[in-house]
């Protein structure tokens, strides 16, 4: 069973336009929730997490999400896209509090048109 | 400079050729993982330490091994490599506050 699911493989927006990455987790316990941003041949860089506080996590370049318990989502946006952000973003969910492992998504490709 | 240090950067080997990546962690960090990365799967984990001299299975573990005799090292190693190896590979640690450092990969072809 998926585990963490990212909609949209790939998605293109305007430069100056809303940024939305959708993810949905399934987890039986409260989860901890994650955003990373991958660059063309580069590590992982973590953009902000979730860890049971607030449930708006702001993280950074702009970019904040929204833990929603009752629709099992964690949406990454930004009001207004720059040509820097396009990447690749990946949900990260853990689920199993004793290994503590990242679960990830499939990942989307953001693109950002002039 | 702290953080994930990952060698190889890069590597082909032959099919049936065996081959070990070092990761290096100088965090004093308990957890550590391997993952690879594949197009269209995001990260899968390979396998993973939970401290010096202990490890585990993750999703993927077939194929490899890993030994973490050292707490500041995690080494995976590939018995009979297989084309279907081909990938980039990760490795990660965990910091208490589930701040996890990622190195910057190793790129594997077998051909």
């Amino acid at each position: 069973a998926q585990s963490v699911t990212q909609l949209g493989s790939h998605v293109s927006v305007s430069e100056g336009a809303l940024v939305l990455l959708r993810c949905n987790y399934s987890s039986s316990v409260p989860p901890y929730l994650f955003w990373y941003v991958q660059y063309p041949n580069q590590g992982l860089q973590l953009l902000l997490k979730y860890t049971s506080a607030a449930t708006l996590v702001k993280g950074i370049n702009g970019f904040e999400a929204e833990f929603k318990k009752s629709e099992t989502s964690f949406h990454l946006t930004k009001p207004s896209a720059h040509m820097s952000d396009a990447a690749e973003y990946f949900c990260a969910v853990i689920l199993d509090t004793g290994r503590r492992a990242l679960t990830f998504g499939s990942g989307t490709r953001l693109q950002v048109q002039p | 400079n702290a953080g994930v240090t990952q060698t190889p950067k890069f590597r082909v080997l032959k099919t049936g050729q065996s081959m070990t990546l070092l990761c290096a962690q100088d965090m004093n960090h308990e957890y550590m993982y391997w993952y690879r990365q594949d197009p269209g799967m995001g990260l899968r984990l390979i396998h993973y330490s939970v401290g010096e001299g202990t490890t585990a299975k993750g999703e993927v573990p077939d194929g490899y091994n890993v030994s973490r005799l050292k707490k500041q090292n995690f080494l995976l190693g590939l018995e009979s490599a297989a084309p279907s190896q081909t990938s980039v590979y990760f490795c990660a640690s965990k910091e208490r506050d589930y701040g996890y450092t990622f190195g910057s990969g190793t790129r594997l072809t077998v051909v």
